[in-house]
């Protein structure tokens, strides 16, 4: 158990739907990473957030949006999903730059 | 941007066999992680290269970062069902944020 905990577990949608994934990080870690993951892409960083603030954008799509909150908690909201859209989406968090601690992941799959 | 080539793509290997993954980049590299992906699991962090020519050890895992910081490897030593999963290395690829881009991975399966 890395200490970050991912909500849902699995979420089954329709395309054009919209959805919320949510991370809490581990106890004290203050950057929250957001990672998608398929079959053919692997591991792609979406997004980071260091204390509420954005710090370093990837390949994040823009009807993809996230937020990190006061009490460090993130949301990852993905819109006008398309089939494409289905993956394994993990959220990280580290102290700083270093070793970075994965979630379980939302499966999502867009039908 | 950075790509990280990693290679082989799979790896199938009987127990007992020794098994390495290679990591390549085109850019020199300010440090490479290394994670481990068991199956339907999510990937844990193994280590982190910083120095060149640096090598780190795990029991029977050995980390090796290149002398010029472009190429990293990881060899398992006497494989073990325990080992099965996919590798990957991970770059770092902004200072100060931290933007990891991620090898391909290689996915190890072990015939026991």
């Amino acid at each position: 158990d890395s200490g970050v905990t991912q909500t849902p577990k699995h979420l089954i949608t329709a395309t054009g739907q919209r959805v919320t994934l949510r991370c809490s990080p581990r106890s004290g870690d203050l950057s929250v990473y957001w990672y998608q993951q398929s079959l053919d892409q692997g591991l792609q960083f979406l997004i980071q957030y260091y204390n509420g603030e954005e710090r370093a954008k990837g390949n994040i799509l823009e009807r993809f949006s996230a937020q990190q909150f006061p009490d460090l908690h993130s949301e990852l909201n993905l819109s006008s999903l398309e089939l494409g859209d289905s993956a394994l989406y993990f959220c990280a968090s580290s102290v700083q730059a270093g070793e970075q601690y994965f979630g379980p992941g939302t499966r999502l799959t867009v039908t | 941007g950075q790509q990280v080539m990693q290679i082989p793509q799979y790896q199938h290997v009987q127990e007992g066999e020794d098994f390495t993954t290679y990591c390549n980049s085109s850019t020199t590299l300010s440090n490479i992680q290394w994670y481990k992906q068991r199956p339907g699991g999510h990937p844990v962090f193994l280590i982190q290269l910083v120095k060149s020519g640096e090598v780190k050890k795990q029991k029977r895992l050995t980390f090796q970062f290149g002398e010029a910081k472009k190429n990293s490897s990881l060899h398992i030593t006497a494989t073990q069902t325990t080992d099965v999963g996919t590798y990957f290395c991970a770059a770092d690829q902004a200072q100060g944020a931290q933007k990891l881009v991620f090898g391909q991975g290689t996915r190890l399966t072990i015939n026991p």
